[in-house]
């Protein structure tokens, strides 16, 4: 198993540019989530699906679009990325947020000049 | 008031020593609570759950306190591997409507020196 896959691992964008971010879990999880982690400011939930074609805003989605059209894989875009937008991404799955630990993937460094 | 709030740290502690970390949650009716450690550079990675009556796995173990709205995790005969970013989560809610409302702190700084 791979767990939690996440492409690219690095991007560098210009103002302006677009970009997505896929994830991937081989988990059958349900529920999946788009974070962003700043200095000193932890997890921030962007967007999160709880199931095949579903998603919702989390706490911080201006600027971010997502869809879920299979389980397996969650795509975050981005379509005209901002310097605020500079941020390491992570994808996470879990089965139940209640009871079960979220598996996170490595991470997606993203500078956008 | 942040809903979840821990001491950034850093704690700088020798090995072998005890050290114990608070985090802090503003909502009452919270259900479920972990720790998590992320390495530098890392992904978060589960290191416990924690569990009402409070739990111990090795080295480390993990205590709630609902009436002051706080957990702990405390490690034991700490070791240099266990340097690294300790993150506190909590969920609120129960149902599916919980699964916006995971809050992870902002985590507390831990180096252990030889």
């Amino acid at each position: 198993n791979a767990g939690v896959t996440q492409t690219p691992k690095f991007r560098v964008l210009k103002t302006g540019q677009s970009m997505t971010l896929l994830c991937a879990q081989d988990m059958n999880h349900e529920y999946m989530y788009w974070y962003r982690q700043d200095p000193g400011m932890g997890l921030r939930l962007i967007h999160y699906s709880v199931g095949e074609g579903t998603t919702a805003k989390g706490e911080v989605p201006d600027g971010y679009n997502v869809s879920r059209l299979k389980k397996q894989n969650f795509l975050l875009g981005l379509e005209s990325a901002a310097p605020s937008q500079t941020s390491v991404y992570f994808c996470a799955s879990t089965q139940s947020p209640h009871y079960n630990e979220q598996f996170f993937g490595p991470g997606t460094r993203l500078t956008v000049l | 008031r942040k809903e979840v709030e821990q001491d950034p740290g850093p704690f700088n502690v020798p090995e072998g020593a005890t050290v114990a970390f608070n985090c802090t949650y503003s909502n009452s009716a919270s259900q479920s609570f972990f720790w998590y450690r992320q390495d530098c550079r890392k992904e978060p990675k589960l290191l416990m759950s924690v569990y009402s009556s409070g739990n111990e796995d090795g080295r480390f173990t993990a205590q709630l306190n609902r009436a002051s709205q706080y957990i702990s995790l405390l490690i034991r005969d700490s070791k240099l591997s266990d340097s690294a970013t300790y993150l506190c989560v909590v969920n609120p809610s129960v149902g599916s409507r919980s699964a916006s409302k995971i809050i992870f702190g902002s985590g507390t700084r831990l180096s252990i020196r030889p």
